[in-house]
């Protein structure tokens, strides 16, 4: 799968949005491009995914850039439980199987 | 629909012994992948089964072994264990097992080695 790149870290105020950057500059046509996250103490949780267009559910929004080499996490309103690592990672839908592989992510840090 | 269990959530073992790691999946859950997570080395793969058989494997020793069982509770393994298996193991499991589906993760089991 090809590689992402995050920010190490990135700090927000609570109820303000946040904008999680991901640069994926080989990425394939092939390649969905998925958000987990990791609360403290827990199991990674799915976010969000998409492939070319702008993606939306209840807990975030996925901007696609249209050369697909970046893409943007967005929170809207951020709250202290969205404290977390994000991982930004790319799934080549070719390829079966569940693999995932996961990079360093970036540590959202939520002030009250 | 109850989540992604793991038992147990915590073992200490001493070098050299073998443990063994179950992980019982959403029901409907076909699919269970299995990872280790390390302050050093971060979340890596170590296998995936689907439908009783091992579909992918990550690059693990031998050591480290599991399986599938008709119910789709899975089980790994990993034998003479070592300082350096000191981890958190995380099971997750997905419906369908092929792109772009979502995973849900258990909680993991902390192993400590000594």
């Amino acid at each position: 799968d090809a590689k992402t790149t995050q920010p190490n870290s990135m700090e927000s105020n609570e109820e303000e949005p946040v904008h999680l950057p991901c640069n994926h500059s080989t990425i394939s046509g092939t390649d969905y491009i998925h958000w987990y996250r990791q609360l403290p103490s827990q199991g990674p949780e799915y976010v969000i995914h998409g492939l070319t267009s702008n993606v939306n559910n209840r807990m975030a929004s996925l901007a696609i850039a249209e050369d697909r080499k970046s893409s943007t996490l967005i929170l809207h309103r951020a709250t202290l439980r969205d404290a977390a690592v994000y991982y930004c990672i790319l799934r080549d839908k070719e390829t079966s199987g569940s693999r995932l592989t996961f990079g360093e992510g970036t540590q959202l840090t939520v002030n009250p | 629909k109850a989540g992604v269990t793991q038992t147990p959530r915590y073992l200490i073992k001493t070098r050299g012994q073998q443990v063994t790691l179950s992980c019982s999946p959403i029901s409907g859950h076909r699919s269970v992948s299995w990872y280790q997570q390390t302050p050093g080395q971060g979340l890596q793969f170590l296998f995936e089964y689907f439908s009783e058989t091992q579909r992918n494997k990550g690059n693990f020793p031998g050591r480290f072994s599991g399986r599938q069982f008709s119910n789709s509770r899975s089980e790994m393994n990993v034998s003479t264990l070592e300082l350096g298996d000191s981890a958190l193991y995380l099971c997750a499991s997905s419906s369908l097992g092929e792109a772009p589906y979502e995973q849900y993760f258990g909680p993991g089991t902390r192993l400590t080695v000594t």
